[in-house]
């Protein structure tokens, strides 16, 4: 099946800078990727919707600013998490769309990255 | 709040029962999609379900649509230890791509 996956799957940073996290679509292409943010024990929220060669589409509440998304090719996504305080300490998983046929209305989520941010 | 609702919110059986979770959600959908979580792990997808479906089985899974009562329920059959993860669901909605997800049910399988 298709596989995606996140790099890093940990990342433990200073308050204050700014972490990048990647998206890769291994064996197929990916026109539109979805990133959500987990907290312990909960469920999944959606941050935004990533088009590959346009602008992201974020869901109301999140910060555009805050969570820069670029979809640069058809097989990468990366989230940046500018200035990171102790509240974005979170689980980040990305999923990515299918593509043609049938497979295009199932997702394919990454491993997930947990961010901590001392 | 944008989130379908599951319950029961935590469910603990023993090996060999069954197991079903219940998923009731708001807008009207293209799909609905269950997947598992293992702790601190990504999702699995297991089973996607059409609106104009009402039944589906994939190995030891049963899931039911009923778009009137906008409800899901996913029933695993003899349960295995192995099963013990979080189990969401997640609505594909009309006109777009992006999925919500339910608030997930945590099953616990006692050996």
């Amino acid at each position: 099946g298709a596989v995606v996956s996140q790099h890093p799957s940990r990342v433990i940073c200073k308050s204050g800078t700014s972490v990048k996290i990647e998206c890769r679509s291994l064996d197929f292409q990916a026109t539109t990727m979805f990133w959500y943010r987990q907290f312990p024990k909960q469920s999944l929220m959606l941050m935004a919707t990533s088009n590959e060669g346009s602008k992201a589409t974020y869901e109301q509440g999140v910060e555009k600013d805050k969570f820069l998304i670029n979809h640069a090719s058809l097989t990468l996504s990366t989230l940046t998490v500018t200035s990171a305080h102790p509240e974005d300490s979170s689980f980040y998983i990305c999923s990515a769309r299918g593509d043609g046929g049938a497979g295009r209305d199932t997702q394919y989520f990454g491993p997930g990255t947990r961010l901590t941010v001392l | 709040s944008q989130q379908g609702e599951e319950d029961p919110q935590a469910l603990s059986i023993q090996e060999g029962e069954n197991a079903t979770m219940n998923c009731s959600y708001k807008t009207s959908i293209n799909n609905l999609q269950w997947y598992r979580q293992n702790s601190g792990r990504g999702l699995v997808h297991l089973i996607l379900i059409r609106s104009n479906e009402r039944e589906k089985h994939s190995g030891r899974l049963r899931v039911t649509l009923d778009t009137s009562k906008k409800s899901s329920s996913l029933l695993i059959t003899a349960s295995r230890a192995a099963d013990t993860a979080s189990y969401f669901c997640a609505t594909g909605r009309s006109g777009t791509y992006k999925y919500i997800f339910g608030t997930g049910t945590r099953l616990k399988v006692l050996a």
